[in-house]
């Protein structure tokens, strides 16, 4: 399995815009094809942001769409993550995620990273 | 979008008895589902992918059923860490992919 490192910073102002990275490792990024984001709320629970094909592609949950940018650095074997106009309702528990080698569920997570909307 | 509701929210179970958790998709989702555990200050594990495969290193207690809009987790005989927070999840249709709201499964 890859091992996955998110980082990024625990606190964003209201209006302002989240940049997470993933880090990769274990594993070319070109190994697996889909990275995605994931984050999880008390309130909503486990929701699905988006995903970065390593060529670039992406898809994003309709609910985010208008907000979320995701990029791919071969380069640096990371994936990242930009939600613009934060609010109070982004507070949460940020996870990147892969597939496995012969299915396409989420086989490895990273730790995760929570990130407070405040003032 | 399609919905994923699972039951029940809690189930409160001794160590060494079975237990049965369901996931019921909004619409069928033949068995595009998979079955992950989280226990708390960790990221979900995945356990069971296309409703009944056991991901790599899954013991052979946890067991999934189902194809349609109707799944099943079962744990055959309940270890201390299998006391944990359960999640469905689909993959047939999106975007989104979607998970279920969970399943606490507690020590009674």
């Amino acid at each position: 399995q890859v091992q996955l490192q998110e980082s990024g910073p625990g606190l964003v102002k209201p209006s302002g815009t989240l940049s997470l990275t993933c880090d990769v490792s274990g594993g070319s990024i070109t190994m697996r094809n889909w990275w995605s984001w994931v984050r999880q709320t008390p309130g909503k629970g486990l929701e699905w942001i988006g995903e970065i094909y390593h060529g670039g592609r992406s898809n994003y949950n309709p609910s985010l769409k208008s907000r979320v940018t995701m990029s791919v650095d071969k380069s640096k074997n990371q994936f990242s993550l930009r939600l613009t106009s934060m609010t109070t309702a982004d507070t949460a528990l940020y996870f990147c995620a892969t597939e496995g080698l012969d299915h396409a569920y989420f086989d490895s997570w990273g730790q995760g990273i929570l990130v407070t909307v405040s003032s | 979008e399609i919905m994923l509701t699972q039951s029940p929210a809690t189930l409160s179970l001794s160590p060494g008895e079975r237990a049965t958790l369901s996931c019921r998709a909004s619409q069928s989702i033949s068995t595009y589902l998979a079955w992950y555990q989280q226990k708390p200050g960790q990221a979900p594990r995945l356990l069971i992918y296309d409703a009944s495969s056991r991901a790599t290193g899954i013991p052979a207690r946890f067991s999934g059923s189902g194809s349609g809009t109707d799944f099943t987790l079962t744990i055959s005989s309940l270890e201390p860490e299998d006391f944990a927070v359960y999640f469905c999840q689909q993959r047939i249709n999106w975007p989104p992919w979607t998970f279920g709201q969970g399943t606490k499964v507690e020590i009674k």
